[in-house]
């Protein structure tokens, strides 16, 4: 498979359950990141992991915690979340340079994990 | 950090007209501005991006022009399709500089194509 793959496609949870979205990219990228997509919002940056450095939005809660075991998989592992946790996260890969300044950042989207928390 | 705002958040258009998306910036060294296109139910993709080195860039119907004086940029569809009915996102980005170097995108503008 090719791109970048996300599991689950959809996931309903209550409040108190414990659960992890998966992605994987098949693109040789080194850097991957989790966005958070909520109806009529800019798309947030939740966490990146490029270069083997992990860069996070101070913003998003504590109940949201990722895992880069290597350059090709990242989870998002969510526990005791609220309803207004409630969207579609994003993963994304792409390929920094380690030098230079030109500053293009193409990304590769995966499909995306819609969650709903009851 | 950067902030991006675009305008509008809804545009309806008819079959065969154009279509434009402004965007601004705040971050005058921002020097990388992709455009993301994102159908119904799909995942966002790039279809177009323009570096601060140049002022406007084209591709078949799509094209993008930057004016780094006033900080916006723009996206213009000509001879649009059903298919081009979308979300389509804005972004910006920095040079690179440690964790201040990604992506800042905007809100999202609605396009529907009216046949």
């Amino acid at each position: 498979e090719t791109g970048v793959t996300q599991t689950p496609r959809h996931l309903v949870m209550g409040m108190t359950n414990k659960k992890s979205l998966k992605c994987e990219q098949h693109l040789g990228h080194n850097a991957m990141y989790w966005y958070k997509q909520s109806a009529k919002k800019p798309l947030e940056l939740m966490f990146v992991y490029s270069l083997e450095e992990r860069v996070e939005n101070n913003s998003v809660p504590s109940r949201f915690s990722p895992e880069c075991p290597n350059s090709s998989h990242l989870f998002l592992h969510l526990h005791t979340l609220q309803p207004e946790d409630s969207a579609l996260y994003l993963c994304a890969s792409s390929q920094e340079e380690v030098r230079g300044n030109s500053g293009a950042n193409v990304l590769t989207f995966g499909a995306g994990s819609r969650l709903t928390v009851l | 950090g950067e902030n991006v705002e675009q305008h509008p958040s809804t545009l309806s258009v008819q079959e065969g007209d154009s279509a434009v998306i402004k965007c601004t910036y705040s971050d005058s060294a921002s020097n990388y501005f992709p455009w993301y296109k994102q159908e119904l139910g799909k995942r966002p993709q790039l279809i177009i991006d323009i570096r601060s080195n140049v002022g406007e860039k084209k591709d078949q119907r799509i094209a993008v022009t930057l004016n780094k004086t006033a900080k916006h940029f723009s996206l213009h569809i000509t001879e649009t399709q059903p298919e081009d009915s979308a979300v389509y996102f804005c972004a910006a980005r920095p040079p690179i500089s440690g964790s201040a170097r990604q992506l800042t995108f905007g809100s999202g503008t609605q396009l529907t194509v009216l046949p």
